[in-house]
């Protein structure tokens, strides 16, 4: 069975401050999606990565699929009020299967 | 497009009573999600349904639960008879292939008294 572990679990922090959050697992995963939820609505694709080693970038965040295709990082730089939410990774392992989703970060950023 | 969406958005329901919950995936998406979110189980997978036809149920819980898809822009979960720990939101998302991004609807939150 494959596994999506997410850590940590909660992180409160301030305005300003840098953070980092992750995604592993013992499975090797075809790609990998990060997710963002806010209270009361359905979670929100953020990127997909697809190659080992991968690094994107989305304005803040910075996403990394590590090389062997088994874990990922969200970084956020200098986190604003705005960026608060659950943040989801979910794996996909090919052969037709669905994604896998881990139990998510929730992020509280005060300003 | 709208999105995906579902209704009721809230479900308020005593125990043994019937719940219906609706979906309707974007036009165009051959995939259709059920899930369930809780605190402590995080988003599980209760059942996909691919060209209207239910492809792996295996996360559905038990025989109180069913789900259809009668055809391409809608679909129902039913609880029959509900439970107090049925209580969660539930959502529905949609895709136009599997491996890439789902589109999920606002959730159902049922509360079962």
């Amino acid at each position: 069975t494959q596994l999506l572990e997410q850590s940590p679990q909660f992180l409160s922090i301030q305005e300003g401050e840098n953070l980092t959050v992750y995604c592993n697992s013992s499975s090797v995963f075809s790609s990998l999606q990060w997710y963002r939820q806010e209270p009361g609505e359905g979670p929100v694709l953020l990127v997909t990565v697809v190659t080992g080693g991968e690094v994107k970038k989305l304005k803040r965040l910075t996403f990394q699929f590590g090389d062997a295709r088994k874990d990922s990082s969200l970084h956020i730089t200098a986190a604003q009020p705005g960026d608060t939410g659950l943040y989801l990774c979910a794996g996909y392992g090919g052969s037709q299967g669905n994604l896998i989703f881990g139990k998510g970060t929730k992020l509280s950023v005060k300003p | 497009d709208a999105g995906v969406i579902q209704s009721p958005r809230h479900e308020v329901t005593e125990m043994g009573q019937e719940v219906t919950l609706r979906c309707k995936p974007i036009s165009g998406h051959d995939y259709l999600f059920w899930y369930r979110q809780t605190m402590m189980r995080g988003l599980e997978l209760l059942i996909y349904f691919n060209n209207n036809v239910p492809i792996d149920d295996s996360g559905m819980p038990e025989d109180r639960f069913s789900a259809k898809m009668p055809n391409a822009s809608f679909s129902t979960l039913k609880i029959q008879p509900s439970e107090p720990r049925d209580s969660a939101v539930y959502f529905c998302a949609s895709t136009g292939s599997l491996g890439y991004e789902q589109y999920f609807g606002p959730g159902t939150r049922l509360t079962v008294t």
